[in-house]
């Protein structure tokens, strides 16, 4: 398979804890995207990777939220001292260019 | 500022009908669309494009139609399955929005075929 994946599928936390997710894009996709989804609503954009440089963040990704690809590879979300509000589906896609091909996501649920 | 707007939250079509969704966006930046199905607890799986200087692009049982003049977009699907029940989001992206090729997307449409 080689599709976009994310581990772990589900996350289940409690306040105030960190947590961290992964993201492995297709191999030869050097553009890297994060997007949380809440119960009715679409993706929304959260940060953007090209290679191995975040390129925009959006005004969603407080700073308790950073994300990292260090080899312009895989790239890890960390969501620090973790809020009820948190709890979304985090989704991550990568292109090379053009249609944007998404993993499975990661559930978080902040209890 | 809901700049993809898909204002029909639920759509129930009989198998083997035509099936029609709706998309509306504002931002006249946006140049490339695209519609994503998904299902509960999945990534959205992507199904068919269109570029602003078409105005139809067809894939199968599935075609795109954009009014760049309405700023509207519709996505049909002939004949329904069932298993073409999901939710359908539109998305919208553009080259001069910002970030490269980030995706806008309305809040989806939930289609299902019944038998």
């Amino acid at each position: 398979d080689t599709g976009v994946s994310q581990d772990p599928r589900h996350k289940i936390t409690k306040r105030g804890q960190n947590v961290t997710f992964r993201c492995d894009p297709i191999s030869e996709h050097n553009r890297l995207y994060w997007y949380r989804q809440t119960l009715g609503q679409g993706p929304e954009f959260l940060t953007y990777f090209q290679n191995e440089a975040q390129l925009e963040k959006s005004r969603l990704l407080s700073d308790r939220f950073s994300a990292e690809r260090p080899k312009g590879s895989f790239s890890t979300l960390e969501i620090q001292r973790t809020e009820q509000g948190d709890s979304a589906m985090y989704l991550c896609a990568s292109t090379a260019v053009g249609t944007q091909y998404f993993g499975p996501g990661t559930r978080l649920t902040v209890l | 500022d809901q700049q993809v707007k898909q204002n029909s939250p639920s759509l129930s079509v009989q198998e083997g009908r035509i099936s029609i969704l709706n998309c509306d966006y504002t931002n006249s930046m946006f140049d490339y669309f695209l519609w994503y199905k998904k299902y509960p607890a999945e990534g959205p799986t992507f199904l068919i494009s269109i570029s602003s200087i078409k105005d139809k692009n067809e894939d199968g049982r599935f075609t795109v139609f954009l009014n760049k003049s309405a700023k509207h977009l519709s996505l049909h699907i002939v004949p329904s399955q069932p298993g073409d029940s999901a939710v359908y989001f539109c998305a919208a992206s553009g080259s001069n929005t910002g970030t490269a090729s980030k995706l806008t997307f309305g809040t989806g449409t939930r289609l299902q075929v019944t038998l």
